[in-house]
């Protein structure tokens, strides 16, 4: 099992569609995030969680929905997206513990809006 | 602000060192990281430096931290056809986030 797994790995939906991104996290970390990878464009920081609590929102459209029911898991939820939504979601988790705290992605979900 | 600066693409020979540079701008940053990320998959770490540490080394991987200059390198010794990826540089920055360089896309040819 690996640290932190993703699901779906490829997703494609219309712009009416609602679909979710899973997260799962095996590591025992007390944070985690959702970044989106666009193509020419550096990571951008979605959502923070910190203990089930969000502490970080960087002023993301409301068509994306995080949700944290516990410390190792995470959702994000899609509803009536655009196509310049399309990108790569990773998610990742931390320690947070004020040692060094290096995120451990997961392999990312691909999602495409038509 | 924070902002964490990379260039975009690096060539080299198989067998060569390569070397991939960073610069940052937050001066309190503790950590800083390289993470790597091959095709179809996420961000892997690699190594990271304590902001007082100049340098540290571990297997073909060098980091060295210039904190006066705000810079941070990656040597990485006899690069392989399996180093090719891009590769970021990241500072942590306030309340518990990273800040991410663009990445520096690494190609390894014959």
């Amino acid at each position: 099992e690996t640290g932190v797994t993703q699901t779906p790995r490829h997703l494609v939906m219309g712009m009416t569609n609602k679909k979710s991104l899973k997260c799962e996290q095996h590591l025992g970390h007390n944070a985690m995030y959702w970044y989106k990878q666009s193509a020419k464009k550096p990571l951008e920081l979605m959502f923070v969680y910190s203990l089930e609590e969000r502490v970080e929102n960087n002023s993301v459209p409301s068509r994306f929905s995080p949700e944290c029911p516990n410390s190792s898991h995470l959702f994000l939820h899609l509803h009536t997206l655009q196509p310049e939504d399309s990108a790569l979601y990773l998610c990742a988790s931390s320690q947070g513990d004020g040692g060094p705290s290096p995120l451990h992605f997961g392999n990312g979900t691909r999602l495409t809006v038509t | 602000g924070e902002d964490v600066e990379q260039s975009l693409f690096l060539s080299v020979r198989e067998g060569d060192s390569s070397v991939i540079n960073c610069t940052y701008t937050d001066s309190s940053s503790t950590y800083l990281y390289w993470y790597k990320q091959e095709p179809g998959a996420g961000l892997q770490l690699l190594t990271y430096i304590f902001s007082n540490m100049d340098m540290k080394q571990d297997q073909r991987l060098t980091v060295l931290l210039n904190k006066k200059d705000k810079h941070l390198s990656l040597r990485i010794a006899d690069t392989q056809t399996g180093d090719s990826a891009i590769y970021f540089c990241a500072e942590d920055g306030q309340r518990n986030k990273l800040i991410f360089g663009a990445g520096t896309r690494l190609a390894v040819h014959p």
